[in-house]
């Protein structure tokens, strides 16, 4: 089955202390993005990555760091979290022009 | 300006109803177009791409009117089923960049 997953689900974590969440799609798709949503604020992308070992910052890269050494994964890292990091986290992969976004079922952190 | 505008609604419907809301993009190179469903802290779900001419998928209207920038997403004969919060979605031609609305908040009553 074509999906994009992530993990975990659920993280609860402390200020500070270092966190990865992992995103992996089997779809062979070039292009993956990390997204966070907060209420009112709607979807805002952190960062994105056309290829294998190319990404780009999106609109709220602040705090976060990516990496893409193989196609399939796309990891979203936090160095040292804080309470504003607080959120619902999506990671998606699209194929080439006109395709749509996949989107993994989510991850909901909660930095104390 | 943000470059993807959505009415946040919401719209409160009975069942039966037809609803129909916009979106409208600012920037002129956006050259793919979707509407997406969200429900209540969910991963959004592709519901339809929005093609030039217009299309439809069974209850679902999707409309793009590029000389006004919008794109519209009609619901006909609502069902419980259709609450949801519906997402636009803009695909840039030159960096393709995606662009999300902040989400049309549907809710139909029985």
């Amino acid at each position: 089955e074509a999906q994009v997953t992530q993990n975990p689900r659920y993280l609860i974590t402390v200020t500070g202390k270092k966190l990865t969440v992992t995103c992996s799609q089997n779809m062979n798709h070039e292009y993956m993005s990390w997204y966070r949503q907060d209420p009112g604020l709607g979807l805002r992308q952190i960062y994105y990555s056309m290829n294998v070992e190319v990404t780009d910052k999106g609109d709220v890269p602040e705090g976060y760091k990516v990496s893409r050494k193989e196609k399939r994964n796309f990891p979203l890292i936090l160095e040292s979290p804080s309470p504003n990091q607080t959120s619902l986290y999506f990671c998606a992969s699209s194929g080439p022009g006109n395709s749509p976004l996949h989107f993994g079922n989510g991850t909901r952190l909660t930095v104390t | 300006r943000k470059e993807v505008e959505q009415d946040p609604g919401p719209f409160n419907v009975p069942e039966g109803a037809t609803v129909a809301f916009n979106c409208t993009y600012s920037n002129s190179a956006s050259q793919s177009f979707f509407w997406y469903r969200q429900d209540c802290r969910k991963e959004p779900k592709l519901l339809m791409s929005v093609y030039s001419s217009g299309n439809e998928d069974g209850r679902f209207t999707a409309q793009l009117n590029r000389a006004s920038q919008y794109i519209s997403l009609l619901i006909r004969d609502s069902k419980l089923s259709d609450s949801a919060t519906y997402l636009c979605v803009v695909r840039r031609f030159d960096d393709y960049k995606l662009s999300f609305g902040a989400g049309t908040t549907v809710t139909v009553r029985a």
